[in-house]
């Protein structure tokens, strides 16, 4: 079953701009990723950060975790229009297996 | 990390049939998964498949519909049985996690049942 919950569904940007996807889950978890996936094809690993760590970076992005809130957020700087895909929070929280949210549809227009 | 080969990259079944989709990983794994893209949705966990031993299947699916396979540490597959157009999907192997890389995916297979 689904864990996790992003925000926006969809989201709709000009090349250059910032764009900022939550995600929420609802237990506790050992660590949170983000994935992206083009056009319903395999998904690619961005990032994972630990349940004690509060922001991590990688390039343009930048993830933060506030377990107190159970809540992370992925924030794209300056986007390109290959960045259109779609984004999805897991979490793993003490087995192997993941369990994804809903994910957020991102075009960044040209 | 990993390298997963997974085929067919899609397929279109006619109703009633099984496909069996492969994952042959470039490495020796402990645990592989499988997982189910619906239309539009996000992905949700079939499966996890050890080598030698059954396969431990998620609320909501069974080894009849689903039977797995994993004959060794680089290799699973899954059968989707007796298909009806319900099933149309993406199915999704992945292997992990490793310290910093999270889990890798294979590329996917979209199934169309018709």
């Amino acid at each position: 079953s689904q864990q996790g919950e992003e925000d926006p569904q969809a989201l709709s940007i000009q090349e250059g701009e910032n764009a900022t996807m939550n995600c929420s889950y609802k237990t506790s978890i050992n660590n949170l990723q983000w994935y992206r996936q083009n056009s319903g094809r395999g998904l690619v690993h961005l990032i994972l950060i630990r349940s004690n760590e509060r922001e991590k970076h990688s390039g343009r992005l930048r993830v933060t975790l506030d377990t107190s809130k159970k809540s992370s957020s992925l924030l794209i700087t300056a986007s390109r229009a290959a960045d259109t895909a779609s984004y999805f929070c897991a979490t793993s929280f003490g087995g192997n297996d993941m369990r994804f949210g809903a994910g957020t549809r991102l075009t960044v227009k040209p | 990390s990993a390298v997963i080969s997974q085929k067919p990259s899609r397929d279109i079944c006619q109703r009633g049939t099984s496909l069996t989709i492969q994952c042959q990983v470039d490495s020796q794994v402990t645990m592989m998964f499988w997982y189910r893209q619906q239309p539009g949705q996000s992905l949700t966990l079939i499966a996890t498949a050890n080598q030698g031993s059954e396969a431990t299947y998620e609320s909501g699916f069974v080894i009849d519909k689903f039977p797995i396979s994993r004959p060794n540490l680089t290799f699973s597959t899954l059968t989707v049985s007796n298909m009806s157009p319900e099933d149309s999907s993406i199915y999704l192997c992945s292997v992990g996690p490793t310290a910093n890389y999270g889990y890798t995916f294979g590329s996917g297979t979209r199934l169309t049942v018709v």
